[in-house]
């Protein structure tokens, strides 16, 4: 079946642009998860969905971020005002409910220049 | 803060040797540990997990060993093929609600023909 898909594979925007990052979980995984990983580094927590709840946005850096997940499958990363900080790969991740096992998409590459 | 880390952050191997890559963590409420390969440009792919009342999983190829007492982390890989080449993480969940997955910093793995 299909995996975790992301989009788009690479984007690069300018300073101070809104940028919307999307990911389709895994089809039947309610748990949906947003990950940021540096160049070198392992992956950073940014917030975990249970359904179309955000159950845990503790890894957030700040209020530029924000996220979303109306209907409880596809999910919507955005950044506001970004910043050349701002620049990773930004992960998504699903698991199916009660599960610890998460499944990551490919991720998507942001460069703020 | 509370993290998990490794101790080698590069390890090459001769092709067909055993590679072991070592992960330590702190938080001793971590009940649940995960190692993932990622390979350049993809998102990390689940290998293979262990609970913290287990000090032992074995999969295709690959054993994970839990030492409570130290709180060490190990994935021994057998048979190292040039398809294992990548980058190494270990994760770690703490047990609290939302199963967030704290990563270390990766070891890369290395296998020369």
């Amino acid at each position: 079946g299909a995996g975790v898909s992301q989009t788009p594979s690479n984007k690069v925007t300018e300073k101070g642009k809104y940028v919307e990052l999307r990911c389709d979980p895994i089809s039947g995984h309610t748990a949906l998860y947003w990950y940021r990983q540096s160049l070198g580094q392992g992956p950073e927590f940014l917030i975990y969905f249970q359904g179309t709840g955000a159950a845990d946005d503790s890894g957030l850096p700040n209020d530029r971020f924000f996220a979303v997940r109306p209907e409880g499958s596809v999910s919507t990363l955005k950044i506001q005002r970004t910043e050349r900080g701002d620049s990773a790969v930004y992960l998504c991740a699903s698991s199916l409910a009660g599960s610890y096992e998460q499944y990551f998409g490919p991720g998507t590459r942001l460069t703020v220049t | 803060g509370e993290s998990v880390g490794l101790h080698l952050p590069t390890l090459s191997v001769q092709e067909g040797d055993n590679s072991i890559i070592n992960c330590a963590y702190s938080n001793s409420a971590s009940d649940y540990f995960i190692w993932y390969k990622q390979e350049s440009g993809k998102g990390p792919q689940f290998i293979i997990d262990i609970r913290s009342n287990m000090d032992k999983r074995q999969g295709q190829r690959v054993t994970v060993l839990l030492n409570k007492t130290v709180k060490h982390l190990s994935l021994q890989i057998a048979a190292t093929q040039p398809g294992d080449s990548a980058v190494y993480f270990c994760a770690e969940n703490r047990g609290a609600a939302g199963n967030k997955l704290t990563f270390g910093g990766g070891t890369r793995v290395l296998v020369k023909p």
